[in-house]
């Protein structure tokens, strides 16, 4: 059972709109949540860390949970081209401390 | 402030051959992670170090050794590399296992031929 999926395809967004990621988890336990992103051929920086329920702001991002529907989204505001990366949604399993990822969104901005 | 230093940053081996992959961090972390990332497969943990002197096995430890040589390195070794180990391959670290983020290196790029 994969514990963190996220199912969407390469997200595809004009400059300047919305860009939205989304990510679903098995582990109810699961108390701390990241995005990270990746630009091709290089390694993951952390960008957005998220421990309660609710949103979280930071600059043009924003990082939202739900541990009742367990699920973490992000947002991008104001999408510029150098956001066009993968993100990767990951969270720390309940009792053993460690990050889990999921596989990554893709995320285009076309200017 | 150089964060997390991992070497080589590409290699080429043949199947049967050994290598070891260094990794160094220069934050006083207590923990660090050895991964590999491969296409469609996401980030898979292969061990992982608590703190100094105690190693783990993570999602996918066959076919590799790790060695926490002091606090501040940790080593992924292939004793005979097959080509299901081509693959990028990161080491991170964090201030403790929990809840908070990790620090990656640049990675290794590993070709098995």
């Amino acid at each position: 059972q994969k514990e963190v999926e996220q199912n969407s395809g390469p997200l595809s967004v004009p400059e300047g709109a919305i860009a939205s990621l989304n990510c679903t988890y098995s582990d109810r336990g699961s108390q701390s949540f990241f995005w990270y992103r990746q630009y091709s051929g290089k390694s993951p920086e952390l960008i957005m860390s998220i421990y309660s329920n609710g949103d979280k702001e930071d600059g043009r991002f924003t990082a939202q949970l739900n541990k009742a529907s367990q699920y973490v989204s992000l947002l991008i505001r104001d999408s510029q081209p150098s956001d066009s990366a993968t993100y990767l949604c990951a969270l720390v399993y309940y009792g053993n401390n460690r990050l889990a990822f999921g596989k990554g969104n893709q995320v285009v901005v076309i200017p | 402030n150089a964060g997390v230093t991992q070497t080589p940053k590409f290699q080429v081996l043949k199947t049967g051959q050994s290598m070891t992959l260094q990794c160094a961090q220069d934050m006083n972390h207590n923990s660090m992670y050895w991964y590999r990332q491969d296409p469609g497969m996401g980030l898979r943990l292969i061990y992982y170090s608590a703190s100094e002197g105690t190693t783990d096995k993570g999602e996918v430890p066959n076919g590799y050794n790790v060695s926490r040589l002091n606090k501040r390195e940790f080593s992924l070794r292939l004793e005979s590399a097959a080509p299901s180990q081509t693959s990028v391959y990161f080491c991170a670290s964090s201030e403790a296992t929990g809840p908070y983020g990790y620090t990656f290196g640049s990675g290794t790029r590993l070709t098995v031929v």
